[in-house]
Parts: structure tokens; sequence; C-alpha cells
């Protein structure tokens, strides 16, 4: 039962350009959303969060956007630089408890 | 730095051996995940732990893992028994508490059986 789905295994984008990565979940009670970064030989590395509360955050060139109605939340990246390609995972969690669930991640290549 | 520190960083190990993985928190924090990544696929939890307890195992096989973080000293990851099956990337996160906060990530242990 996959609760935080990534449906695009890979994304490639232009330097310079909007990346922007998509995350689903099912489970109607998760209220708190990360995103990861993950280099090769590294693990993930926190990159921003949105609570259920709010539909947008943003941090420098990083925005996260929360639709709850479609449970459904993206990650936009602007400009993407090559420097940000890596693989970005998205968790989801419900507060107070204590399981993170983690998506599939997307591999972002991004091209000079 | 005190960042979460995993060693070590790559075990190899023949079948039937076993693998012993450790983690230190970040200081101060009680709270210790472990997850396991196998080849293209993504972060699948397998046990989560507050010191000197386990809370949840329930991603953990219940035949030859199993998982410890003691009042003093890392938590550990014991694979006793390996396959080939168990070679994977090992991650262990800490965070403060539950809820609404970022777990942070060790760099992983890369576990191998030849």
């Amino acid at each position: 039962d996959q609760q935080v789905k990534q449906n695009s295994p890979s994304l490639s984008v232009q330097e310079g350009r909007i990346s922007i990565l998509n995350c689903d979940y099912t489970n109607s009670m998760f209220d708190y959303f990360l995103w990861y970064k993950k280099y090769p030989a590294e693990g993930p590395t926190f990159l921003i969060s949105i609570s259920s509360i709010k539909d947008k955050n943003e941090d420098g060139r990083f925005t996260v956007f929360l639709n709850k109605s479609a449970k459904h939340l993206s990650l936009h990246i602007v400009p993407s630089q090559p420097g940000d390609s890596a693989v970005y995972f998205c968790a989801a969690i419900r507060s107070g408890t204590y399981k993170y669930i983690f998506g599939t991640g997307t591999r972002l290549k991004v091209l000079a | 730095n005190a960042g979460v520190m995993q060693n070590p960083r790559h075990l190899v190990r023949r079948r039937g051996q076993e693998a012993r993985l450790r983690c230190s928190p970040v200081k101060g924090h009680s709270h210790v995940y472990w997850y396991r990544q196998l080849p293209e696929e993504g972060l699948k939890f397998m046990v989560y732990l507050q010191k000197e307890n386990i809370i949840d195992e329930s991603g953990m096989p219940k035949e030859r893992f199993s998982a410890e973080f003691p009042k003093e000293g890392p938590s550990i990851l014991r694979i006793q028994q390996v396959v080939r099956g168990d070679s994977a990337a090992y991650f262990c996160a800490s965070s403060p508490g539950t809820g609404s906060s970022p777990l942070h990530f060790g760099n992983g242990t890369r576990l191998t059986v030849t």
C-alpha cells in the first residue's frame, strides 16, 4: 500500500528553467509534508517542509505547494542549477505520530 | 558537526555472516529510525526506537534482523546470517521528537553480501 507516490521516476530540465516535482498521497490524516534531496552515496538531506494549514512555503529557489483537496504537493525549483541534479523524495506524516512515509523518489537531471 | 553518524560506510559480508551497523544520532535526539533502500527503490521504514525501547519494528523482517538503542552508545542494527537479498543501503535518521520536525539522516551503510 503506497500511501505516498511519486509517479515520475525521472525528470530532465534545462539549466535556468523551472523544475516541478510532483507527489501524491492517499492518507487524509497526513498533515506535515517534507521534501528531501539525495546525492549518490550520501544520505537524504532535508530541503523544505509544509504544514497542512498552509498551501505554500518558500525558501529561496525552492517552493512547495500543497493542494489538500487533491492530496497533491509539488516542489518548484527556480531557476534550476546543475547542482540540483539529485534524487528528490517527498515524505508525509501525521503530526504527533512517528511514521514518516516516503515516496519512491524522482531523479532530477539539470542540463547545463 | 553533530550530525547523524553511521559506520561503517561500506560493509562486505559473505553469506551466513553477521552484519552490525552503527548509528549515533544527533546530540540530544532520542528518536532513531532505520530505513533500507534497495537499488532503484525508495526508502523503506524498518524500525523506530526511542532510548532503550523498540517502538515499532513492523518494517523489519522478524527473522535475522534486530535493532537496539541502548541508554549509552549508538543504535545498532544487526543482521544475522546475511543473504544476498540483504544487500542494500541502510540509513539511520534521528529526530528530537514525534510529529512535525524533519528527520536528520546519516550517510548510510552500504552492505554488500557476496
